[in-house]
């Protein structure tokens, strides 16, 4: 069965510094990869996709996720955090061709020190 | 276009009662899936229902219920609640249709079960 590792639990940052967020999954068939943001207090958000085609994907606040298929990895990195990027980070994957049913991993919440 | 909606947004229970909780999903999505978040375990897939159809179910006892109605509103049941119970429920809507689909989620209820 399909799992989703998102190795740091917690990750404190510097405002204006850059981050990487750890994804990887555990099977290597086919896959659609995602990023969730939740925000204090609100449910989750769709932050970025990977679906087919280009293995780089960006958001349009800056974050972009690159996925590496040899390591079923799909790591978020923004090169300059903000602290409105406080929030917990949801790596998810659905495979291809089956039920379609997205697992998530446990998050990884983020920090923004000032 | 309205959000998905949750109510009610908190509920306190105790021992052993059952609880309902509502979602009402994005005009013209025919999926509803639910979520239960807490800070152990992370985001735990319950079940999706699919045209008033379980499509998928995670592992929960049976003590978790839900359905789904004609017009794609869904609940979700609770019975004899535990103390483990105490989460956030989360809602999430999607067209269903074959292929990534992307999830639209509610703010959440938190049951909190003394």
């Amino acid at each position: 069965a399909q799992s989703v590792t998102q190795l740091d639990s917690q990750v404190p940052v510097f405002e204006e510094a850059p981050v990487e967020l750890r994804c990887n999954y555990s099977s290597s068939v086919s896959v659609y990869l995602f990023w969730y943001v939740q925000y204090p207090n609100q449910g989750l958000q769709l932050l970025l996709k990977y679906l087919s085609g280009s293995t780089l994907v960006e958001s349009i606040n800056g974050f972009e996720a690159e996925f590496n298929k040899s390591q079923t990895s799909f790591h978020l990195r923004k090169p300059s955090v903000h602290i409105s990027d406080t929030a917990e980070y949801f790596c998810a994957v659905s495979d291809r061709g089956r039920d379609d049913k997205i697992i998530f991993g446990k998050g990884t919440r983020l920090h923004i020190l000032p | 276009k309205a959000g998905v909606t949750q109510t009610p947004r908190y509920l306190i229970k105790t021992r052993g009662q059952q609880v309902t909780l509502s979602c009402s999903p994005i005009s013209g999505h025919r999926s509803v899936s639910w979520y239960q978040q807490t800070p152990g375990q992370g985001l735990q897939f319950l079940f999706e229902y699919f045209s008033e159809t379980q499509r998928n179910k995670g592992n929960f006892p049976g003590r978790f219920s839900g359905r789904q109605f004609s017009n794609s509103r869904s609940e979700m049941n609770v019975s004899t609640l535990e103390l483990g119970d105490s989460a956030l429920y989360l809602c999430a809507s999607s067209l269903g249709a074959t292929g990534p689909n992307e999830q639209f989620f509610g703010p959440g209820t938190r049951l909190t079960v003394l």
